[in-house]
């Protein structure tokens, strides 16, 4: 059974900075693309990061590239989400994903329970 | 790449036959997927490649389109299915994937 848990969230003051972390469990964690995928309070879905298999390719919305850096640990099964700079509008639940398809940085089949991240002072 | 949607909401009853758009700012091909949610809950991939169905998908729902113009029809609703409705594109480079603004199909 697939599984993704996150952890990390918290509240952090404007300009601060946070790691969200993802375990995965149940599918071969390095065949797979990942991604952080947020959500405001009552608000849309918003992607906001993806990563290859491999790690050696990343992609980033305009609204956190250059501030957020995601990344993976293959031997440990975990992706990884560095927050900084943040700002009130980053104020969100953030989900991270597993692409459906072997190899591709694709649609998210499985999804975590998500993580709140407050940005206030 | 743009997508918006509509209905942004809508009321139906139990065993009505929805449909929901997705419209693209420019052509995506088949790269959409459509995804269900619920309140406290995460999305749930309902059809990737505009019309397939997800594995464990009930068949009343269904997707088409490609281009820019894209379809999210509900056969016959069920209780369960009172819930927001997204679709996400897939298709652009660089490699930034966007939601559109969601459909939330409530009870008449």
């Amino acid at each position: 059974e697939v599984q993704l848990l996150e952890s990390g969230g918290g509240l952090v003051q404007p300009g601060g900075s946070l790691r969200l972390s993802c375990a995965a469990s149940g599918f071969t964690f390095s065949s797979y693309a990942m991604s952080w995928v947020r959500q405001a309070p009552g608000k849309g879905l918003e992607w906001v990061s993806a990563i290859s298999g491999s790690g050696g390719s990343t992609y980033y919305a305009d609204s956190v590239k250059g501030r957020f850096t995601i990344s993976r640990d293959n031997s440990k099964n975990t992706l990884y989400l560095q927050m900084n700079s943040l700002r009130a509008e980053d104020t969100a639940v953030y989900y991270c994903a597993k692409s459906r398809p072997l190899s591709m940085v694709r649609e998210e089949d499985y999804w975590g329970q998500g993580t709140l991240v407050t940005v206030s002072s | 790449i743009q997508l918006t949607q509509s209905p942004s909401s809508l009321s139906a009853s139990v065993g009505d036959r929805v449909t929901i758009t997705c419209r693209a700012s420019q052509g995506i091909s088949s790269y959409l997927a459509w995804y269900q949610q619920k309140p406290g809950k995460a999305p749930k991939l309902l059809i990737y490649a505009a019309s397939t169905l997800q594995s464990g998908v009930p068949s009343r729902f269904s997707g088409s389109g490609s281009g820019t113009d894209f379809t999210l029809t509900i056969s016959s609703l069920q209780p369960e299915d009172f819930a927001t409705y997204y679709c996400q594109q897939l298709n652009s480079y660089p490699l930034i994937f966007t939601f559109g603004p969601g459909t939330k199909v409530d009870i008449k």
